[in-house]
């Protein structure tokens, strides 16, 4: 199956700064991504969508100011939590697919980045 | 809005027996649904992708099959072994074309 990175795998951070992941598609071009966020012993929730060159789509409740997401290339986007604090620690996932079709497509996921903010 | 339940929540098992995993989704007007894996502290591997149009998929000892229109799939893996124990999500593809996500079967087999 196709291949899926993020960076970094785990990051601690003081509260009031800024992080960036990156998430990055290897083997393919990824024209839909996808942001989850899971806590622990729960399932995946999503945060937004986004289209290489356009504007991400925000889930209810998800603060578009707060996370930024940012998808320049058919193979990265990049997901900016501002001024993080305790509460933003989660285990962070995001996902891509290829084709026009995002309907018919397999999704596929990256490793996750684990949040840690003190 | 979707919503997918998985039953059961946790099956532990002794290896060489063959694992039975059932997903509901309550929205039958589902595009596809994809069966993943998840190790503990990891992201979610692709175990099979069924589309709406499908009965059934394989791939090796896993197999999965859709009833869409009852809203349920069930994925079976086949001769169980240490490995395999992880959770497994189930997640339809709805019209909105977002994957749902049940809160997963956690699988332990035990040598």
């Amino acid at each position: 199956g196709a291949v899926v990175s993020q960076h970094p795998s785990w990051v601690i951070c003081k509260s009031g700064t800024s992080v960036k992941i990156e998430c990055r598609s290897l083997d393919f071009q990824a024209t839909t991504m996808f942001w989850y966020r899971q806590f622990p012993k729960q399932s995946l929730m999503l945060m937004a969508t986004s289209n290489e060159g356009s504007k991400a789509t925000y889930e209810q409740g998800v603060e578009k100011d707060k996370f930024l997401i940012n998808h320049a290339s058919l193979t990265l986007s990049t997901l900016t939590v501002t001024s993080a604090h305790p509460e933003d620690s989660s285990f962070y996932i995001c996902s891509a697919t290829s084709g026009g079709a995002v309907r018919y497509n397999e999704q596929f996921f990256g490793p996750g980045t684990r949040l840690t903010v003190l | 809005k979707q919503e997918v339940t998985q039953i059961p929540a946790a099956l532990s098992v002794p290896e060489g027996e063959n694992l039975v995993l059932n997903c509901s989704f309550t929205d039958s007007a589902i595009y596809n649904l994809q069966w993943f894996r998840q190790d503990p502290g990891k992201g979610l591997t692709s175990l099979l992708l069924i589309q709406s149009s499908q009965r059934e998929q394989t791939s090796g000892r896993l197999n999965a099959s859709l009833d869409k229109s009852s809203g349920r799939s069930t994925l079976y893996i086949a001769a169980s072994q240490p490995g395999d124990s992880a959770t497994y999500l189930c997640a339809p593809r709805s019209n909105d074309y977002k994957l749902s996500f049940g809160a997963g079967t956690t699988v332990t087999v035990r040598a």
